[in-house]
């Protein structure tokens, strides 16, 4: 079965410092990959994609992330988290032939202290 | 992108009751899907809403129980039926503006259901 996994259900980490949040998805086969932010009472916001070419990509907010086919990995990064950073994470997929179907992680929590 | 908007925001509803959730997109969309975020959880597409055609569900989900209508391109209503305190979730409208080659979604601000 198609599906993604964040290995880390919390990720505490003090400001400033570098983070990154793991993914990794169950198939081999193309994919869209996106990581969504969701911050307390809100909806999700699209932080970054990938859809082709360069695998590194960068997004909002000084995030980045990187495709690894062959690990079939798409980990995001930020060199140096803020307070604002502290959040709810969501890598999201879609597997070839599945337009639209959004397949979504379990979330990773980023709690960035003082 | 498309700016959309999500009508209640948030509800405390009776078991055996129904909600209607309204979902509005500020330009012409083909596609929109409605998810469920239960508590602490993770996102969970329940269907499809392509407007021209009946929603698609996906396994899990039953017409009778999330009744969907996409009456033109920018506008949707989910309806969660005889609801129970399982239905408690965050349900979520998203769209793709169907951009060539972009396959991105984006998401409207949720509404924030509780059924006692």
């Amino acid at each position: 079965a198609q599906s993604v996994t964040q290995l880390d259900s919390q990720v505490p980490v003090f400001e400033e410092a570098p983070v990154e949040l793991r993914c990794n998805y169950s198939s081999s086969v193309s994919v869209y990959l996106f990581w969504y932010v969701q911050y307390p009472n809100q909806g999700l916001q699209l932080l970054l994609k990938y859809l082709s070419g360069s695998t590194l990509v960068k997004g909002i907010n000084g995030f980045e992330a990187e495709f690894n086919k062959s690990q079939t990995s798409f980990h995001l990064r930020k060199p140096s988290v803020h307070i604002s950073d502290t959040a709810e994470y969501f890598c999201a997929v879609i597997f070839s032939g599945n337009t639209g179907k959004l397949i979504f992680g379990q979330g990773t929590t980023l709690q960035v202290k003082p | 992108s498309a700016v959309i908007s999500q009508k209640p925001s948030r509800d405390i509803c009776q078991r055996g009751t129904s909600l209607t959730i309204q979902c509005q997109v500020d330009s012409q969309v083909t596609m929109m899907f409605w998810y469920r975020q239960q508590p602490g959880q993770s996102l969970t597409l329940i269907a499809t809403a392509n407007q021209g055609s009946e929603a698609t569900y996906e396994s899990g989900f039953v017409i009778d129980k999330f009744p969907i209508s996409r009456p033109n391109l920018t506008f949707s209503t989910l309806t969660v039926s005889n609801m129970s305190p399982e239905d408690s979730s965050i349900y979520l409208c998203s769209v793709d503006p169907g951009d060539p080659n972009q396959e991105t979604q984006y998401f409207g601000p949720g509404t924030r259901l509780l059924v006692l």
